[in-house]
């Protein structure tokens, strides 16, 4: 099955410069790739996804590059705020199996 | 309702006592998925329905889990004899199926196990 690796675990920026997260996956069939935001005793909310059709695709501050050949998508966070602060989770699933597969999280710090 | 809504919130159990859980998804997604959030990690996938059957069950842990959605809308997830290790977060999701695997959350129940 799908296996979704996330790193880093932690990341602590100051504010107004970039953040990356990188996450690989292990099912070459996997096609659809999303992000979400999770803030402290929140829901999970999605804040951008990318299918497997694109490289890259952004919306204002966020965006996400896709490489299919060596199986890894990254977030992308430009001029970070404090509020950006929260863990982000990557995620993959391919139409057949339509169900996601997480990774495991960064907690991304952003230090006024 | 606006978005996936999950009861109760919050549960504290019993060792070994029964507990149910309720997801109310949002109106119109035929989509239903059940997911188990433990502390400092990432969703971990439960069951799939696709209308009132379940599409999907590999990720139930074992047969103490079980989960119905019996018209196709509302869910309810049920522990039996619930142990320490079910402690977490049980997560709901619903979606469209139509538009792809775009999931929305509700805010989850957290289950503590006493």
């Amino acid at each position: 099955g799908e296996n979704v690796e996330q790193h880093p675990s932690t990341l602590s920026v100051q504010e107004g410069d970039s953040a990356v997260i990188k996450c690989t996956y292990s099912d070459s069939a996997s096609n659809y790739f999303p992000w979400y935001k999770q803030e402290l005793g929140k829901r999970p909310q999605l804040i951008i996804d990318i299918r497997s059709n694109v490289g890259e695709k952004k919306d204002q501050r966020i965006a996400v590059t896709l490489n299919k050949t060596a199986k890894h998508f990254s977030l992308h966070i430009t001029e970070t705020q404090p509020e950006d602060s929260a863990v982000y989770f990557c995620a993959a699933s391919h139409q057949g199996a339509q169900k996601l597969v997480f990774g495991q999280g960064t907690r991304l710090t952003i230090n006024p | 309702g606006a978005g996936v809504s999950q009861t109760p919130s919050n549960k504290v159990t019993e060792k070994g006592k029964y507990v149910e859980l309720r997801c109310d998804p949002i109106s119109g997604h035929t989509a239903l998925y059940w997911y188990r959030q433990s502390l400092g990690q990432g969703p971990e996938f439960l069951i799939y329905f696709q209308g009132t059957g379940a599409a999907d069950d590999s990720g139930l842990p074992n047969d103490r889990f079980f989960a119905v959605r019996p018209e196709g809308s509302v869910s309810t997830l049920k522990i039996q004899r619930t142990e320490r290790g079910d402690s977490a977060v049980y997560l709901c999701a619903s979606s469209l199926s139509n538009s792809g695997n775009t999931m929305y959350f509700g805010e989850g129940s957290w289950l503590t196990v006493v």
